[in-house]
């Protein structure tokens, strides 16, 4: 299994100003991914982040609004830019410890624009 | 378009009591078939995973059951606890180079004294 922890579990952010979320693994993984959960909604994946390599953005996603850094096998960060109120939601980020094994999510960022 | 549809959207049971959960998809083919458990609050956590070819999957108090013919899952809860209030998300995983996952939109079951 894999502990992730997320920083910070929650914020209240203006809107128009930028948030960014580290999440931080235990063990060292290839794959990692960025998920959205809004009220009420499925999660929905933003990119797939790969140490390395540049992440990987999903349809409706793009770099200049969620930029994400993946500087090692271990830890990523996952930026919302220019925010407004449709932004807020749960950003969680994900693991996978190898190929078919169930992907590890970590506790959730709690966003709120207003 | 891969689709995961889940129900009943809501449950309210009394605690003791025993309750099912459940999962209709489109996505074929499919590698595996997963249901998470998501406290308020918290990240998704893993309850069991099942190949196309598994039938049942049991983790203590809950057990799923998969039929790949009729693309249908289940997610049964034994004796039901409080803790137990939460909502079960039924994932699909569709085979590719990314794994990529189909998330239902989750069971919200609320477990009262």
């Amino acid at each position: 299994s894999a502990v992730i922890s997320q920083k910070p579990s929650r914020d209240i952010c203006q809107r128009g100003t930028s948030l960014t979320i580290q999440c931080q693994v235990d063990s060292q993984v290839t794959m990692m991914f960025w998920y959205r959960q809004q009220p009420g909604q499925s999660l929905t994946l933003i990119a797939t982040a790969n140490q390395g390599s540049e992440a990987t953005y999903e349809s409706g996603f793009v770099i200049d609004k969620f930029p994400i850094s993946r500087p090692n096998l271990t830890f990523s960060t996952l930026t919302v830019s220019n925010m407004s109120p449709e932004d807020s939601s749960i950003y969680l980020c994900s693991v996978e410890l190898g190929a078919g094994d169930t992907q590890y999510f970590g506790p959730g960022t709690r966003l709120t624009v207003l | 378009k891969n689709q995961v549809e889940q129900s009943p959207q809501s449950l309210i049971i009394l605690e003791g009591k025993n309750c099912t959960l459940q999962c209709n998809y489109t996505v074929s083919p499919f590698s595996n078939l997963r249901w998470y458990k998501q406290d308020t609050g918290r990240g998704p956590v893993s309850l069991t995973i099942m190949t196309f070819s598994e039938n049942t999957k049991s983790n203590g108090r809950y057990t799923a059951t998969l039929d790949a013919d009729t693309k249908q899952s289940s997610l049964h809860i034994t004796a039901s606890q409080l803790s137990d209030s939460a909502s079960y998300i039924c994932v699909v995983t569709v085979p590719g180079g990314n794994n990529r996952l189909a998330f239902g939109k989750g069971n919200q079951v609320v477990v009262i004294p």
